[in-house]
């Protein structure tokens, strides 16, 4: 079955910029994305990536995919304190259903 | 905006007893789903539904748990006989048609607490 993996925990200063990885092993994921969950909150789509883009931009998020490694990254630039939270990596393969990573906690630090 | 309702945010239970969570999608969403996150741990995908019947399910999905949308409005996961093991957050999500780009959004969650 599908493997999502990502880093547990991520700590980084206020202004600094994060990066959020991601591994998995179905090469067959069409669309990938990032979702933001804070506390007691629900699944927030912060962006995604086709799996035929290298890169894609939206503001201070920056997603890269390497599809040789299966690879997925997101960076946050300038990061703030409004960005602690945790942060899924998910595919859908095909149809609708979501495979979710084990989620990275993000921590920004004054 | 447009968001997820789900009802109730908390509900503890009694292993055996049967409850069913409440979600109201987004209204000219056609596509609903529900998932799990135990404690811990990634959120797991359960059931889609569309055009009235299920259109996929995982294997956690089995014949304790159903899915239904009673009205217009609702659409419903019922837990026939609860187990510890159910205790989780379970999230309902709707989108408005299928493939990549038809976005999931998400409702807050209900945990479940079994006892």
């Amino acid at each position: 079955g599908e493997d999502v993996e990502q880093s547990l925990f991520l700590s980084v200063r206020e202004g600094d910029s994060s990066v959020i990885n991601c591994t998995y092993t179905d090469s067959s994921s069409t669309y990938l994305y990032w979702y933001k969950q804070e506390p007691g909150a629900g699944l927030q789509l912060l962006t995604y990536i086709f799996s035929n883009m290298d890169m894609k931009q939206d503001q201070r998020l920056t997603v890269l995919l390497n599809k040789k490694d299966k690879h997925l990254s997101l960076r946050i630039a300038d990061t703030q304190t409004g960005d602690s939270a945790i942060y899924f990596c998910a595919f859908t393969g095909g149809g609708n259903k979501l495979t979710f990573g084990t989620g990275t906690q993000l921590k920004v630090e004054l | 905006e447009p968001e997820v309702t789900q009802t109730p945010s908390h509900q503890v239970t009694q292993m055996g007893q049967e409850v069913i969570l409440r979600c109201v999608p987004i209204s000219n969403h056609l596509y609903f789903y529900w998932y799990r996150q135990i404690l811990g741990q990634k959120v797991e995908f359960l059931v889609s539904f569309y055009n009235n019947e299920i259109s996929e399910k995982s294997e956690i999905f089995d014949d304790q748990f159903s899915v239904e949308r009673p009205d217009g409005s609702n659409f419903t996961l019922k837990i026939r006989s609860t187990k510890l093991e159910d205790s989780a957050m379970y999230f309902c999500a709707s989108s408005e048609g299928q493939g990549g780009t038809d976005t999931q959004y998400f409702g807050p969650g209900t945990r479940l607490t079994v006892l």
